[in-house]
């Protein structure tokens, strides 16, 4: 069965450093999206991207993030500038047609910034 | 405004019997409404979803019930596996605004019992 995977699965870093997070979505797919889980809390909106830009992003999704697809396959977040509160599980996901219908999450990248 | 909260936090059920997940949510104008299902350590796993035109839609061993009345969803799990120990997750979206942004719900934790 066809996966979102992201890689890397755990990530450290030190406050104030960029970091990218990774993803390939499913082949066929053409919607794609960040989501994050700070823990014990709930699974939260990022941004969603189509059509090589961004279609809606949330007040959490400020100037410090930026998304990218930088070829076929990958789909990535990064971060400029890590803050503490940006420690979280971040998933991608993505599915064929828009709208949030039957998003495919992948297994998270646990994100530590010290 | 627009939230989606879960009635309880946590939920044990012995192995055989139905479970029963509540979700309740506030926006009004909400019409499409999906269960994810998270096992530890994985990204959230599409389980059924509902549009607001549907009362009821059933999958396997799943049932989706909606009351747009009282702005309730719940999932009923049939005869109940040690395997369906997991967080369940609501979320809702407005359609068709295209971009995937999912409202998820706190999530309730479902422990099997053998």
């Amino acid at each position: 069965e066809p996966e979102v995977t992201q890689t890397p699965s755990h990530q450290v870093t030190q406050m104030g450093q960029e970091v990218i997070l990774r993803c390939v979505p499913i082949s066929n797919h053409l919607y794609f999206y960040w989501y994050r889980q700070i823990l014990g809390q709930k699974v939260e909106f990022l941004v969603s991207f189509y059509n090589n830009e961004i279609s809606e992003k949330s007040e959490i999704f400020d100037d410090q993030f930026s998304v990218e697809r930088p070829d076929g396959s990958n789909f990535t977040l990064k971060i400029r500038s890590t803050k503490l509160e940006d420690s979280a599980m971040y998933f991608c996901a993505s599915s064929e047609i828009g709208g949030s219908e039957k998003l495919f999450f992948g297994s998270g990248t646990q994100l530590s910034v010290l | 405004g627009e939230s989606v909260g879960l009635h309880l936090p946590t939920l044990s059920v012995q192995e055989g019997d139905n479970s029963i997940i509540n979700c309740a949510y506030s926006n009004s104008a909400s019409d499409y409404f999906i269960w994810y299902k998270q096992e530890s350590g994985k990204g959230p796993q599409f389980i059924i979803d509902i549009r607001s035109n549907m009362d009821k839609r059933q999958g396997q061993r799943v049932t989706v019930l909606l009351n747009k009345t009282v702005k309730h969803l719940s999932l009923q799990i049939a005869a109940t596996q040690p395997g369906d120990s997991a967080v369940y997750f609501c979320a809702e979206n407005i359609l068709p605004v295209l971009g995937g942004k999912l409202i998820f719900g706190q999530g309730t934790e479902l422990s099997v019992k053998p």
